[in-house]
């Protein structure tokens, strides 16, 4: 079975400095794995996916992600947090169907 | 292009009564779940449907939950004899491949 462990349910980060998300997954097979942003009473939208492909994923807004299978992680980092990066941070992991399983969350603030 | 929509954004209900969510994909996706977020157990699978396969219901929490979808596309989920702990954040998404565009919900209360 697949799932997914957010190993921070907080994160606060100054404006300007780096950010670090942390995800490990559980997977039998070579997963498909997706970062979603929810800001305050938005909707779902997708940061990054990794299918396979190459192992650094850009996405959207400067985020990227590092998909490590030795250390069954993929992990969220920015360079730079913006203040508009405050919002809920979900690592999702899919399943051969498609249905998505999702962590618990992170909330980023970002502190001016 | 139009995203997912969702209708209503906001409803509020007496425990016992019915209610129907209703999702429109992105035209041409043919693939829609439905998920639930809420307080305490997160961000949850409830159902898929794929083009004109049989839905996937395992996710469904109990038999008062159904959804159809009519034609491949408007997607209706229905909630029978609401109970509180039904109250939540339901979310459609609609699916090309493997990225799935989320909805921006309906939050249901059941007072």
């Amino acid at each position: 079975a697949q799932s997914v462990t957010q190993l921070d349910s907080h994160v606060s980060v100054s404006e300007g400095t780096p950010v670090l998300l942390r995800c490990n997954y559980s997977s039998s097979y070579s997963p498909s794995l997706f970062w979603y942003v929810q800001h305050p009473n938005k909707g779902l939208q997708l940061l990054l996916k990794y299918t396979s492909a190459a192992t650094l994923v850009k996405g959207i807004n400067g985020f990227e992600a590092e998909f490590k299978k030795s250390e069954t992680s993929f992990h969220l980092t920015k360079p730079s947090a913006h203040m508009s990066d405050a919002a809920e941070y979900f690592c999702v992991v899919s399943d051969l169907t498609g249905k998505l399983i999702f962590g618990q969350g992170t909330e980023l603030s970002v502190k001016p | 292009g139009a995203g997912v929509s969702q209708s209503p954004s906001n409803k509020v209900t007496e425990k016992g009564k019915d209610v129907e969510l209703r999702c429109d994909p992105i035209s041409g996706h043919t693939a829609l779940y439905w998920y639930r977020q809420s307080l305490g157990q997160g961000l949850e699978f409830l159902i898929y449907f794929q083009g004109n396969s049989a839905p996937d219901k395992s996710g469904l929490p109990s038999d008062r939950f159904s959804a159809e979808r009519t034609g491949g596309s408007v997607s209706t989920l229905t909630i029978q004899r609401t109970q509180q702990e039904d109250s939540a954040v339901y979310l459609c998404a609609s699916s090309p491949g493997s990225e799935q565009y989320f909805g921006p919900g309906t939050r249901l209360t059941v007072t």
